[in-house]
């Protein structure tokens, strides 16, 4: 129990549905963020928050849309999918951006598109 | 093109002996190296760091060591036991804070009685 819980565990979904991730974090940080790991990829950074703040973007396209309503909470929604956005995504939290400090990931929404 | 590799998807070791698990890096730039560790259905955990400026770190059984010549890095852990058996990411991060990582993409662990 790393302190970061994720919602739902598993989801498969359409192209056409819209869908929620969601993200919380019990530890008392300030940035979160959501990965993207792909088969046989490596994790990919997608989004960064710090202080409720959008600080990172990695050129993710539109149809993933974070929000961040307070610093213990990560929301990613989903609209018209593809079936190569089909990953595990991975909510995680750390202090702050500022410097380096060990990131704290919760479990993973397995997400399928079909 | 991967700047973190882990070149050996999988690993196998007996129960008690030294497990070597390596990682190599091609930016010069990176300055702060972890390993996290991944069970299935459960998201990484943080294990072991090290800066740039050292070239060994410690931690019980665990012991990081870093060559930036050959930018290169390895995770020592000695005795294995099957409680090990993950996969386990490398991950950099480059100076200036942001705290981004960059990851490579796992090698599965198997310690075996």
């Amino acid at each position: 129990e790393t302190g970061v819980t994720q919602t739902p565990r598993h989801l498969v979904m359409g192209m056409t549905n819209k869908k929620s991730l969601k993200c919380e974090q019990h530890l008392g940080h300030n940035a979160m963020y959501w990965y993207k790991q792909s088969a046989k990829k490596p994790l990919e950074l997608m989004f960064v928050y710090s202080l409720e703040e959008r600080v990172e973007n990695n050129s993710v396209p539109s149809r993933f849309s974070p929000e961040c309503p307070n610093s213990s909470h990560l929301f990613l929604h989903l609209h018209t999918l593809q079936p190569e956005d089909s990953a595990l995504y991975l909510c995680a939290s750390s202090q702050s951006t500022g410097g380096v400090n060990e990131q704290y990931f919760g479990p993973g929404t397995r997400l399928t598109v079909t | 093109d991967q700047q973190v590799k882990q070149n050996s998807p999988s690993l196998s070791v007996q129960e008690g002996r030294i497990s070597i698990l390596n990682c190599d890096y091609t930016n010069s730039m990176f300055d702060y190296f972890l390993w996290y560790k991944k069970y299935p259905a459960e998201g990484p955990t943080f294990l072991i760091s090290i800066s740039s400026i050292k070239d060994k770190n410690e931690d019980g059984r665990f012991t990081v060591f870093l060559n930036k010549s050959a930018k290169h890095l390895s995770l020592h852990i000695v005795p294995s036991q099957p409680g090990d058996s993950a996969v386990y990411f490398c991950a950099a991060s480059l100076g200036g804070g942001g705290n981004k990582l960059t990851f490579g993409t796992g090698t599965q662990l198997k310690v075996e009685l």
